[in-house]
């Protein structure tokens, strides 16, 4: 079944213990992306990737890191988390670029306190 | 459920209804538009997109209308079902596929029995 997967989907953490987000997909897709959502700001772009090796900044990329080492993986890395950061994350894929569908996972609720 | 669609404004139709909903963007530069669906619990689904060379487009029971003159983007879902019922969001990106992707707020729909 093509699907992006998240993990884990539900963790609670305190402030500066540094947490990753594990996003993988199976369709072979070149472009990956991260969103965070938070209630009256809707879904905002953290970080894409084009390509293997390929990153870049979003909209609101502050206090977060990626890597693209493989097609597959795109993991989002909060070396030290801050209560500001509770969000719910989602991870997406698409073909080529964000003119084409994206796949989005089912979504990571992230709490910092 | 999760708590994204607080403070969302709602669009509540009556079961086998039409629902139109609008969307203004910000970008006159904007080359395509999508339309995705999120219920509760899950991630954004892609339901349909449109190019900016366009001004209609049709999939099953949905039709997206552009307006590029006003900056206006709408939605129509036909013969509306309980399984309509979602925040829907629209987005945007630019003239080149590489940009990044802008969310709207989202709006709810409701489907009144």
């Amino acid at each position: 079944e093509a699907q992006v997967t998240q993990n884990p989907r539900y963790l609670i953490t305190v402030t500066g213990k540094k947490l990753t987000v594990t996003c993988s997909q199976n369709m072979n897709h070149e472009y990956m992306s991260w969103y965070r959502q938070d209630p009256g700001l809707g879904l905002r772009q953290i970080y894409y990737s084009m390509n293997v090796e390929v990153t870049d900044k979003g909209d609101v990329p502050e206090g977060y890191k990626v890597s693209r080492k493989e097609k597959r993986n795109f993991p989002l890395i909060l070396e030290s988390p801050s209560p500001n950061q509770t969000s719910l994350y989602f991870c997406a894929s698409s073909l080529g670029g964000t003119s084409y569908e994206q796949y989005f996972g089912p979504g990571t609720r992230l709490t910092v306190t | 459920g999760e708590s994204v669609g607080l403070h969302l404004p709602t669009l509540s139709v009556q079961e086998g209804d039409n629902s139109i909903i609008n969307c203004a963007y910000s970008n006159s530069a904007s080359d395509y538009f999508i339309w995705y669906k999120q219920e509760s619990g899950k991630g954004p689904q892609f339901i349909i997109d449109i190019r900016s060379n366009m001004d209609k487009r049709q999939g099953q029971r949905v039709t997206v209308l552009l307006n590029k003159t006003v900056k206006h983007l709408s939605l129509q879902i036909a013969a509306t079902q309980p399984g309509d019922s979602a925040v829907y969001f629209c987005a945007e990106n630019g003239m080149n596929r590489d940009d990044k992707i802008i969310f709207g707020k989202g709006t709810r729909l409701h489907i009144l029995p």
